[in-house]
């Protein structure tokens, strides 16, 4: 079946270090890719997303390339910061068979200052 | 503010106690979906309803059922509780239930202690 394996964490930093977060997928077809971001005493949100290969998404400052030939979505970030401690989930969401989404296990950073 | 809304914030009951977890998805979002979350588990997917219809189960107990009304607001029941039912119970909505425009807007979540 869909799967959505993650680096486990914690990931600990200092500030302005360079991130990468590894996410990896099994899917049927082509699933559109996600991360979502939770910080503390919060849901889950929406950081960015691909919907195709070679597509890169990208939000404050975090990018992620859909890379088909590797099934991958590794999320990065060239410069850390310490609001940038939180949660992250690699997820995918298939267009084809059971439509579902799957989320990976989560990734906890520590940005130190 | 995500406009998913989730009710209760905080719930606080007894083992072998009943109760239900309100949600309102976001206007337009036809589909609804309840997570667990707790601190050993992660995020635990349990249940997706579509336009009123249960599209997908995961690792939801029998003592858990959940239902998407007409209006679209969903509601999670958990009966015969157990001191390892208490988590953060997360609902998110989304257009979509899969593909392109499915990403998923997730409420606040609704803290459950069973005592």
């Amino acid at each position: 079946g869909d799967s959505v394996t993650q680096m486990e964490g914690p990931v600990t930093l200092s500030e302005e270090a360079f991130l990468t977060i590894n996410c990896t997928y099994t899917a049927t077809g082509y699933p559109s890719l996600f991360w979502y971001v939770q910080y503390p005493g919060e849901g889950l949100q929406l950081l960015l997303k691909a919907t195709k290969a070679d597509d890169k998404g990208s939000n404050k400052g975090f990018e992620a390339t859909y890379r088909k030939e590797t099934t991958s979505f590794h999320l990065e970030k060239g410069s850390v910061q310490v609001s940038d401690s939180a949660v992250y989930f690699c997820a995918s969401s298939g267009n084809t068979g059971g439509f579902k989404t799957i989320f990976g296990a989560g990734t906890r950073l520590f940005v130190k200052a | 503010d995500s406009g998913v809304t989730q009710t209760p914030k905080h719930l606080i009951t007894a083992t072998g106690q009943r109760v239900t977890l309100r949600c309102s998805p976001r206007s337009g979002d036809l589909s609804v979906y309840w997570y667990q979350q707790s601190l050993d588990q992660g995020l635990q997917f349990l249940i997706q309803y579509y336009n009123g219809e249960e599209r997908a189960k995961g690792n939801i107990l029998e003592r858990f059922s959940a239902q998407q009304f007409p209006d679209l607001h969903s509601e999670l029941n958990l009966s015969s509780l157990e001191l390892g039912d208490s988590a953060l119970y997360f609902c998110a909505s989304s257009v979509a239930v899969g593909g392109a425009i499915s990403e998923q807007y997730f409420g606040p979540g609704t803290r459950l202690t069973v005592t």
